[in-house]
């Protein structure tokens, strides 16, 4: 299995500032097409998870352009250009190469 | 807009079976995976499985020998059966639409409770 690890667990923000949440993969993500197998995901409290990033860098439809992704092989990360509260909850990255595997999840809330 | 709707018993005793159900609308079933996922009470996500359109499945290593999903095209249903369910399967249960170009998860329900409890 392809184990998925996460940092930091819990991230504090201040809205307008920047944030980023670190993913990391126990073997490479990239298939031999050129896509990472890396997708991301915001679920708010007590809302089900909703897809920002798939395959890596792309925005899924709808997704704020504050949000991105960028990485490959075997580290990634989603960056928040300028944080708006709406934009607390967990966030999870997830491999979709293999067997489908979910990090532990990263906390967003406000400071 | 795509819409799916998990259904089913909230509360399953311990060594039966748990069966959902999932319906879809606002869109076919064809060319999609469909895959259930779960969430114990303040946990994070585990992946259960998938179905493809044509059939072809994959489970969660952890899950294999309890697992079954199915797709009822005729209903655009799939449907989860996990059996000899235990305490450690009490968890939010989410089934999601999974698209093959992006491989990702792009359309979630709105998830359902399942308790396992004598």
């Amino acid at each position: 299995d392809i184990v998925m690890t996460q940092s930091p667990l819990s991230l504090p923000v201040t809205p307008g500032e920047p944030a980023s949440i670190s993913c990391r993969s126990s073997q490479s993500l990239l298939h031999n097409n050129g896509y990472n197998y890396l997708d991301w995901f915001l679920q708010k409290p007590g809302q089900s998870p909703l897809l920002l990033i798939y395959l890596g860098s792309n925005r899924a439809s709808g997704v704020p352009d504050r949000f991105s992704g960028s990485g490959s092989g075997t580290d990634f990360t989603l960056k928040i250009s300028r944080v708006e509260a709406e934009d607390v909850g967990v966030y999870y990255c997830m491999q979709t190469l293999q067997t489908f595997t979910f990090g532990p999840g990263t906390k967003v809330d406000i400071k | 807009q795509v819409l799916l709707h998990e259904s089913g018993p909230g509360l399953v005793k311990p060594s039966e079976t748990l069966s959902l159900t999932c319906t879809v609308s606002g869109g076919s079933i064809s060319s999609y995976y469909w895959s259930w996922i779960r969430q114990p009470p303040g946990k994070g996500l585990e992946y259960i499985g998938y179905m493809y359109y044509s059939g072809s499945t994959n489970y969660n290593p952890s899950l294999k020998s309890r697992v079954t999903i199915s797709i009822d095209t005729s209903k655009n249903q799939f449907s989860l059966k996990l059996r000899s369910v235990t305490a450690a399967d009490t968890a939010v249960y989410y089934c999601a639409r999974g698209d093959p170009e992006a491989a990702a998860l792009d359309y979630w329900g709105q998830g359902t409770l399942v308790t396992v409890s004598s």
